[in-house]
């Protein structure tokens, strides 16, 4: 099993260019994350999708959108990148059992520069 | 939303050390409580969680926590501390509901000295 892979690894864009973060798992997994890190502020969740075909805010969704587009992927949109979203960005899965003490599984992380 | 604080941004012990790293919750109702692991240039990486029953709750490479519902508390430690365990740690938490969401803490660095 690979778990959870993300691509590309390394970004940079210019402010204004658009962007998709692809993440897939291979755990059969129901839920899937998406978070922000920067420092001094521990991780913060974009979005989120409980279950195939849904999908709900988090802490920070403000300049993304998302989509999940099958039970195996996710993938995060920067329609017009800003300086702010400068930042790691990890993808995470959880969910054989069901139920938010489950364990969630994390990416390796994208680090995205906006210039 | 869920508060975390964890005290300390950064820790230095001796190999063979006492390793201690402490986390507070603000909440009135105790959340699910975890304590992730981040080494350099990886993902998170679950070392332990507090869901229910015993408060004393053991993990992963000899870390345990214990949940302190009376000082909203708790707090990472490890007896004897090794050098692979120079990383960055996140306390993080999940109120007791249906929410999927993890509110995390800012972080500690672990740095082990030799």
């Amino acid at each position: 099993n690979a778990g959870v892979t993300q691509t590309p690894k390394f970004q940079v864009l210019k402010t204004g260019q658009s962007m998709t973060l692809q993440c897939a798992q291979d755990m059969n997994h129901n839920s899937m994350y998406w978070y922000r890190q920067d420092p001094g502020m521990g991780l913060r969740l974009i979005y989120y999708s409980a279950s195939e075909g849904t999908t709900d805010k988090g802490e920070v969704p403000n300049g993304y959108n998302v989509s999940r587009l099958n039970k195996r992927e996710f993938s995060l949109r920067l329609e017009s990148a800003a300086p702010s979203q400068t930042s790691v960005y990890f993808c995470a899965s959880s969910g054989l059992a069901g139920g938010p003490t489950d364990t969630q599984y994390f990416g390796p992380g994208t680090r995205l520069t906006v210039l | 939303a869920q508060s975390v604080t964890q005290l300390g941004s950064h820790v230095s012990v001796s190999e063979g050390a006492l390793v201690l790293l402490r986390c507070n919750y603000s909440s009135s109702v105790p959340p699910y409580l975890f304590w992730y692991v981040q080494y350099p240039n990886q993902g998170l990486q679950l070392l332990l969680k507090y869901t229910t029953g015993a408060t004393l709750v053991k993990g992963i490479n000899g870390f345990e926590a214990e949940f302190k519902k009376s000082e909203t508390s708790f707090h990472l430690t490890k007896p004897s501390a090794h050098m692979s365990d120079a990383a960055e740690y996140f306390c993080a938490v999940i109120k007791r509901s249906n929410d999927y969401k993890l509110s995390f803490g800012a972080g500690t660095t672990v740095t082990v000295r030799a």
